[in-house]
């Protein structure tokens, strides 16, 4: 199977919370992203988390680590139509961090 | 400040012709990075590489494919003899050093589309 999972589509409701899930399976990945990718354009990195931290928060944007059950999820606050995207989520590992496996990616719809 | 710049955005070459994506990185920075993004599938690594130096191609199709980042000038990716195979959007990222821990900065992509 692949390295990272994710479900590959979600819809959401304008101002609801969506949470984008992602399973990875290398218990040595040091560094985890979230990166979004809006129609025709290049990915832009939203978030990162380092392997030892539970959560980080930013703005509307909470990033949750399970290291245990090797579980990443990405909660935004206050969908805005301006989310809909595709979120791709992403680890490296520390013997060769410069290289990025990435899952298939979420696709988000928000609706009014 | 420009982020990474990659030309052309889209391209579309006949099966058997050659594809050359151009890259320039972000000022400053001088280790490149090369993935491609087949149609519904997330980002795969290709090419990693410094200034005259490939680093690591582990992720090259041993045919066909080559890549290079010379003193002056962008990165190139070269792609001989193009198959259908090889339509898929291609990014090229940059980072200042080789540490890479706070994520890429990746440019909009070039999309070949062979025919």
């Amino acid at each position: 199977g692949e390295d990272v999972e994710q479900s590959l589509f979600l819809s959401v409701r304008e101002g609801d919370s969506s949470v984008i899930n992602c399973t990875y399976t290398d218990s040595s990945s040091t560094y985890l992203y979230w990166y979004k990718q809006e129609p025709g354009a290049g990915l832009q990195l939203l978030t990162y988390i380092f392997s030892n931290m539970d959560m980080k928060q930013d703005q509307r944007l909470t990033v949750l680590l399970n290291k245990k059950d090797k579980h990443l999820s990405l909660r935004i606050a206050d969908t805005q139509t301006g989310d809909s995207a595709i979120y791709f989520c992403a680890e490296s590992r520390r013997s060769n961090d410069y290289k990025l496996s990435f899952g298939a990616g979420t696709t988000v719809t928000v609706r009014a | 400040n420009a982020g990474v710049m990659q030309n052309p955005r889209h391209l579309v070459r006949r099966r058997g012709q050659e594809a050359r994506l151009r890259c320039s990185p972000v000022k400053g920075h001088s280790h490149v990075y090369w993935y491609r993004q087949l149609p519904e599938e997330g980002l795969k690594f290709m090419v990693y590489l410094q200034k005259e130096n490939i680093i690591d191609e582990s992720g090259m199709p041993k045919e066909r494919f080559s890549a290079e980042f010379p003193k002056e000038g962008p990165s190139i990716l070269r792609i001989q003899q193009v198959v259908r195979g090889d339509s898929a959007a291609y990014f090229c990222a940059s980072s200042p050093t080789e540490m890479i821990n706070y994520g890429y900065t990746f440019g909009s992509g070039t999309r070949l589309t062979v025919v």
